[in-house]
C-alpha cells in the first residue's frame, strides 16, 4: 500500500525548533519530488516547501514566510522527508502534512498522496 | 507571487444539485491547476490535476476546466459525501499557491 505517516509534532514554545519525519511505504520515494503543506486552525491550506529528487540535485524550494527558518532534507536510504523548523512563531501552528509530487509528462504535476497529517502548536 | 482568488467562499446546495466553483489566478498558469476535497481531520484528496484530468478513483461527476487564468471545478449531482471544502492549487511557479477554500454545505 502507498503510504505516507507524518510524526514529530507537538508543543512547542516560540523561538523553539522542531523537526518533522514524513516516513513514505509503496512506491519508490527517491524517485519523487516531495512537499510540505499546512493548515492552520480554521484556515485554508498553505505550501510550505519541497525537495527534489537525486536526479534534480535534492533542490529545494520554499513558501516566503518560512524561508531562512524551515529546511527540508530527505534520506532516501529511510524512504524519509524531514521538515526542520526553527525560530518557530505563534503563526506556524498548524496541522503539517507531506505530499508526493507525481509528474506527469513534462509540464504537470500532481499532489497525489498525502500523508494524515502532525500537529504542530506553538505557545508558550 | 500567484494569487489564486476562489468563488463563492461557501455555497449552500442539496442533494443532486450540479454544483460549479471558480478559481482566478493573478496572471497566465497555462493548465497548471489542481483541484482538491478537504473534510476536516482529513488529508486533501486530489481531484483533479493539469486543470481538467480527473485523478484515478475520483467519481466522474467531479470535472475540471479552463487554461490561462480562468478555471473551474464543476459536480454534477452533488452526493451526501461530496460536501466539503474544496481548494486550487497553481503549480506553474514557485510558490505554490492554494485558493482560499470553498466551503460547499448543505
Amino acid at each position: 500500500e502507498v503510504q505516507l505517516v507524518e510524526s514529530g509534532g507537538g508543543l512547542v514554545q516560540p523561538g523553539g525548533s522542531l523537526r518533522l519525519s514524513c516516513a513514505a511505504s509503496g512506491f519508490t520515494f527517491s524517485d519523487y519530488y516531495m512537499d510540505w503543506v499546512r493548515q492552520a486552525p480554521g484556515k485554508g491550506l498553505e505550501w510550505v516547501g519541497r525537495t527534489r529528487n537525486k536526479a534534480n540535485s535534492y533542490t529545494t524550494e520554499y513558501a516566503a514566510s518560512v524561508k531562512g527558518r524551515f529546511t527540508i532534507s530527505r534520506d532516501d536510504s529511510k524512504n524519509s522527508l524531514y521538515l526542520q523548523m526553527n525560530s518557530l512563531k505563534t503563526e506556524d501552528t498548524a496541522v503539517y502534512y507531506c505530499a508526493r509530487v507525481s509528474h506527469i509528462g513534462a509540464d504537470n504535476e500532481a499532489f497525489d498522496i498525502w500523508g494524515q497529517g502532525t500537529m504542530v502548536t506553538v505557545s508558550s | 507571487a500567484i494569487q489564486m482568488t476562489q468563488s463563492p467562499s461557501s455555497l449552500s446546495a442539496s442533494v443532486g444539485d450540479r454544483v460549479t466553483v471558480t478559481c482566478r489566478a493573478s496572471q497566465g498558469i497555462r493548465n497548471d491547476l489542481g483541484w482538491f476535497q478537504k473534510k476536516a481531520g482529513k488529508p486533501p484528496k486530489l481531484l483533479i490535476y493539469a486543470a481538467s484530468r480527473l485523478q484515478s478513483g475520483v467519481p466522474s461527476r467531479f470535472s475540471g476546466s479552463g487554461s490561462g487564468t480562468d478555471f473551474t471545478l464543476t459536480i454534477t449531482s452533488l452526493q451526501p459525501e461530496d460536501f466539503a471544502t474544496y481548494y486550487c492549487l497553481q503549480d506553474y511557479n514557485y510558490p505554490r499557491t492554494f485558493g482560499q477554500g470553498t466551503q460547499v454545505e448543505i
